[in-house]
C-alpha cells in the first residue's frame, strides 16, 4: 500500500543553524511533491512544489530537494527562526490528488 | 482576491446528531477537496469534487457525504455523528486537479460530545 513518512517525533533546532526534515515514501510513482507549513488550528499553508525531473527547488530560505530513486525528499531551512517553528507537511500529487504524511513539528530555540 | 472560507469555524454536536459544513473556494477554482485532521491520523482525504462532480472519494463510510454547487461552493455532511468524528475539517481549492498548490482554509472544529 502507498505509504508517507516523516518523522513523528518534535525536531528541536537552535536558531541560526539550518532545519532539515525527512519525508519517505513507498509504493508511489508522484508526478510532484509539495511541502505545506502548519500553525496549531490554521489550514496548512503551501510552500514549495518541486516536480519528478527536478532534484532541487530554492526560495528565500527554504530548500527541497527530490530523489525519485530514493524515494525521498528533504526540506532544508537555513538561518532558522523562532518563527519557523511549526508542522511541516509533505504532500505527494498521485491519480487520488494529495496525500499528505502526517507531518514533522519543528521547534526552533533562541 | 479572497482565500478559502470555512464555515463555521466551530460547531458542537451531540452523538447521533447530523451536521453540515461549507466551503466556498478561491474564485476560479474548480476542484474542491475535504480532509479530516486528528493528531493520530493526520490529514486524511475525504473526498474531492470538480465541476459538481465527486471525481476521489478516501476510505470514509458512508456517513460522510459531500456535493458542490454550480458555483464551486460545497458542503459536506456527517450523518449519525460518533465521538470520533471529532476533528478538524479543513477543505482546499486548486486550480487545475492534483498539479498545482492547495489552498486550505482555516478549516472547522467539529466536537462531538
Amino acid at each position: 500500500s502507498q505509504k508517507i513518512e516523516q518523522n513523528s517525533e518534535a525536531l528541536n533546532i537552535q536558531e541560526g543553524k539550518t532545519a532539515t526534515l525527512t519525508c519517505n515514501y513507498t509504493n508511489y510513482s508522484p508526478a510532484y511533491l509539495q511541502w505545506y507549513r502548519q500553525d496549531p488550528g490554521r489550514g496548512p499553508v503551501f510552500l514549495l512544489l518541486i516536480r519528478e525531473n527536478e532534484k532541487e527547488k530554492r526560495k528565500e530560505r527554504l530548500k527541497v530537494t527530490f530523489d525519485t530513486t530514493l524515494k525521498q525528499s528533504l526540506f532544508h531551512i537555513t538561518a532558522s527562526q523562532p518563527a519557523d517553528s511549526a508542522t511541516y507537511l509533505c504532500a505527494l500529487a498521485g491519480a487520488d490528488g494529495l496525500t499528505f504524511g502526517k507531518g514533522t513539528h519543528l521547534i526552533i530555540q533562541p | 482576491k479572497a482565500g478559502v472560507t470555512q464555515t463555521p469555524r466551530y460547531l458542537i454536536k451531540t452523538r447521533g446528531q447530523q451536521v453540515t459544513l461549507s466551503c466556498s473556494p478561491i474564485s476560479g477554482h474548480r476542484s474542491v477537496s475535504w480532509y479530516q485532521q486528528t493528531p493520530g491520523q493526520g490529514l486524511q482525504f475525504l473526498f474531492e469534487y470538480f465541476s459538481e462532480t465527486q471525481r476521489n472519494k478516501g476510505n470514509f463510510p458512508g456517513r460522510f457525504s459531500g456535493r458542490q454547487f454550480s458555483n464551486s461552493r460545497s458542503e459536506m455532511n456527517v450523518s449519525t455523528l460518533e465521538l470520533g468524528d471529532s476533528a478538524l475539517y479543513l477543505c482546499a481549492s486548486t486550480g487545475a486537479f492534483g498539479n498545482t498548490e492547495a489552498f486550505f482554509g482555516q478549516g472547522t472544529r467539529l466536537t462531538v460530545v
